[in-house]
């Protein structure tokens, strides 16, 4: 156990919706961090925030917006949905927001688009 | 962030050693090297990271070339357990945030 908890773990859809994903960190963990992976692919940056704030973005959608709130969980939100979406969505957390230190991550929330 | 090279795919005996290679060949002198692996259908865990020296822990060891741009991920005795897809990653430590560019690993397979 990461510490990491993710809701919800699988989650079924339609095209144009709009979901919200949920990431509590590890006790204590500044940072969250959020990733895509698609199947059998490797896992693709989305977006990372430290204290609140948001420090890096990768390749995220415009469709996809994400915050941390003051209790420092985050929430990852993807809307318009298309079938390409279907993935699944890892949220990670680490104590700052760099160094050289390992990031603990989720199980994972398995969205399908149909 | 600078690139890895890994085998697609690798398949070991149980309790045997597993010596999963990568290449880096472009690392830079503040590039951390990072393992995770990812067990089917679970979030990518941790594995151990070095800079320099060679390195272990109760999970692996971790061999770095003299010259870094390659390194090796020992599994001392491996199980079917340790069946994963296993990734090496370089982490700038200069870096103010923590991207890590993620390639496609190496899928151990154990045979029994």
């Amino acid at each position: 156990d990461s510490g990491v908890t993710q809701t919800p773990k699988h989650l079924i859809t339609a095209t144009g919706q709009r979901v919200t994903l949920r990431c509590s960190p590890r006790s204590g963990d500044l940072s969250v961090y959020w990733y895509q992976q698609s199947l059998d692919q490797g896992l693709q940056f989305l977006i990372q925030y430290y204290n609140g704030e948001e420090r890096a973005k990768g390749n995220i959608l415009e469709r996809f917006s994400a915050q941390q709130f003051p209790d420092l969980h985050s929430e990852l939100n993807l809307s318009s949905l298309e079938l390409g979406d279907s993935a699944l969505y890892f949220c990670a957390s680490s104590p700052n927001g760099g160094g050289a230190g390992e990031l603990f991550f989720g199980e994972g929330s398995r969205l399908t688009v149909l | 962030d600078a690139k890895t090279t890994q085998p697609n795919s690798m398949e070991s005996n149980e309790e045997e050693p597993v010596h999963l290679p990568c290449n880096h060949s472009t690392i830079s002198g503040t590039d951390y090297i990072h393992w995770y692996r990812q067990l089917p259908s679970q979030g990518p865990e941790y594995v151990i990271h070095g800079l320099t020296s060679n390195v272990n822990n109760r999970m692996a060891s971790l061999a770095i070339a003299e010259d870094r741009k390659s390194s090796t991920l020992i599994l001392h005795r491996a199980t079917l357990r340790d069946a994963a897809v296993y990734y090496c990653i370089l982490r700038d430590s200069m870096d103010s945030n923590y991207q890590l560019i993620w390639g496609a690993g190496t899928k151990l397979i154990i045979k029994p």
